[in-house]
């Protein structure tokens, strides 16, 4: 089993629309969590970290939840400019500084 | 705009050539990384230096060797080179003592091993 597990996808959705992304890990004491987004051909970029309460960075909202062991991703009202593969991103703080990165999601949103 | 710089941007090589990747990062972070991304494959993490000593070597094969001369710098040193070593070689930094800190990645290095 990967130890970070994301669809590869791609989903396509038409501008506007609300998509969502789900990642699970399989290490339970995983305790930092994140979200990365990257363009074709470019580097990792932070898109946001991911909290207990869960966090909302104006049409991007992140989840917990660690009985799960998942994270989420929404998106509302798609732009173009979102089309990209988005990286789920787990820490162990008790491991060094080991992060796990998923494979990634694509993501292609259509006019 | 990146505050972690990576030379070159491109890198085709021979197998018989030696070459080096540098990094330099201007956050003041204390920790710096090495990352190798394939296609269709998730980031490997390969290096870690943390105060400048190596503490995850993640089983690398030994033509890739890192140097980390102070906290800002790092370079990865590469000699006989396979084809399938062929990736984006990715360096990042963060601040190790802080559990939520995120790495900041530099733009890359396209490696093509011919």
């Amino acid at each position: 089993r990967k130890e970070v597990e994301q669809d590869p996808g791609p989903f396509n959705v038409p501008e506007g629309a609300t998509v969502a992304f789900n990642c699970t890990y399989s290490n339970s004491a995983s305790q930092s969590f994140f979200w990365y987004r990257q363009d074709c051909r470019k580097e990792p970029k932070l898109l946001m970290s991911v909290y207990s309460s869960g966090n909302e960075d104006g049409r991007f909202t992140a989840q917990l939840n660690r009985a799960s062991q998942y994270i989420s991703l929404l998106i509302r009202d798609s732009k173009l400019s979102d089309s990209a593969t988005y990286l789920c991103v787990v820490k162990d703080n008790n491991a060094g500084n080991m992060l796990t990165f998923g494979g990634g999601t694509r993501l292609m949103v259509k006019p | 705009e990146t505050g972690v710089t990576q030379t070159p941007r491109h890198l085709v090589m021979g197998m018989t050539n030696k070459k080096s990747l540098k990094c330099e990062q201007h956050l003041g972070h204390n920790a710096m990384y090495w990352y190798k991304q394939s296609a269709k494959k998730p980031l490997e993490l390969m290096f870690v230096y943390s105060l400048e000593e190596r503490v995850e070597n993640n089983s690398v094969p030994s033509r890739f060797s890192p140097e980390c001369p102070n906290s800002s710098h790092l370079f990865l040193h590469l000699h006989t080179l396979q084809p399938e070593d062929s990736a984006l070689y990715l360096c990042a930094s963060s601040h190790p003592g802080t559990g939520n800190s995120p790495l900041h990645f530099g733009n890359g290095t396209r490696l093509t091993v011919t």
